[in-house]
């Protein structure tokens, strides 16, 4: 059974920088799997981030960017802003029968 | 303005089915791969189907396979999952979610606002 594995949980500073990983059990994340980032705040609907690693949508702050760092799909925060307190999810492409998995999230909490 | 609006949970006991829905509008639907995404109270995403736009290609996590079935009826623009016996395990909130392509890439940018499934023993 494939594992995706996030940080539980992060704290960062306002006006911070912050980076989230995302493992795969399977190997190196590449952009053949092609990671995407989701905020979920609490009680609301997730909300689409990044897609295909590095791709933002129209509505992604400037702030949030994707990457692949170390084996692993990465997403960073430069100049973290209160509201961006929220759970963070991951998931990846596997293609075959069980297409996707994702991560188990990450709490980050700005302090 | 793309519009996802899920429908069809509710209360059913254990061993029980129920159809969901996913209204859309706001896109060429029958353009774009669809996903069912779940979550359990309190806990994480979990992708549980996919089909592609043409409704031919369909995906499945193991937790549901051969009891949930992916459908879509692009004429109606309207994607479904039905949901046959039911365990406890599959009390969540069902997200409909809108791919980027045709294909089942699982690069989303919209998703429903869920509909919520209580299976009771």
């Amino acid at each position: 059974q494939t594992v995706v594995t996030q940080e539980p949980s992060l704290t960062v500073s306002p006006g911070g920088t912050v980076t989230l990983t995302c493992a795969s059990s399977t190997g190196a994340v590449t952009s053949g799997s092609y990671p995407n980032w989701f905020q979920q705040k609490p009680g609301q609907a997730p909300r689409s981030l990044i897609y295909n690693t590095d791709n933002k949508h129209s509505w992604t702050p400037a702030r949030f960017s994707g990457s692949l760092l170390g084996g692993k799909a990465a997403l960073t925060l430069s100049g973290v802003q209160p509201e961006d307190e929220a759970e963070y999810y991951c998931l990846l492409y596997y293609g075959g029968a069980q297409l996707g998995v994702f991560g188990g999230g990450t709490k980050l909490t700005v302090l | 303005e793309v519009h996802l609006l899920e429908s069809g949970g509710g209360l059913v006991q254990s061993g029980g089915s129920l159809r969901l829905s996913c209204a859309t509008s706001g896109f060429i639907f029958k353009s774009y791969a669809m996903t069912w995404v779940r979550q359990a109270p309190g806990k994480g995403l979990e992708w549980i189907s996919s089909v592609n736009g043409g409704g031919t290609n369909t995906y499945y996590a193991d937790s549901v396979k051969g009891r949930f079935t992916v459908s879509r009826d692009n004429s109606k623009n309207t994607l479904y999952l039905q949901m046959n016996n039911l365990r406890a395990e599959d009390t969540a909130v069902y997200y409909c979610a809108k791919d980027l392509s045709t294909s089942s890439s699982l690069n989303f940018d919209y998703w429903g606002q869920g509909t919520l499934v209580t299976v009771s023993s």
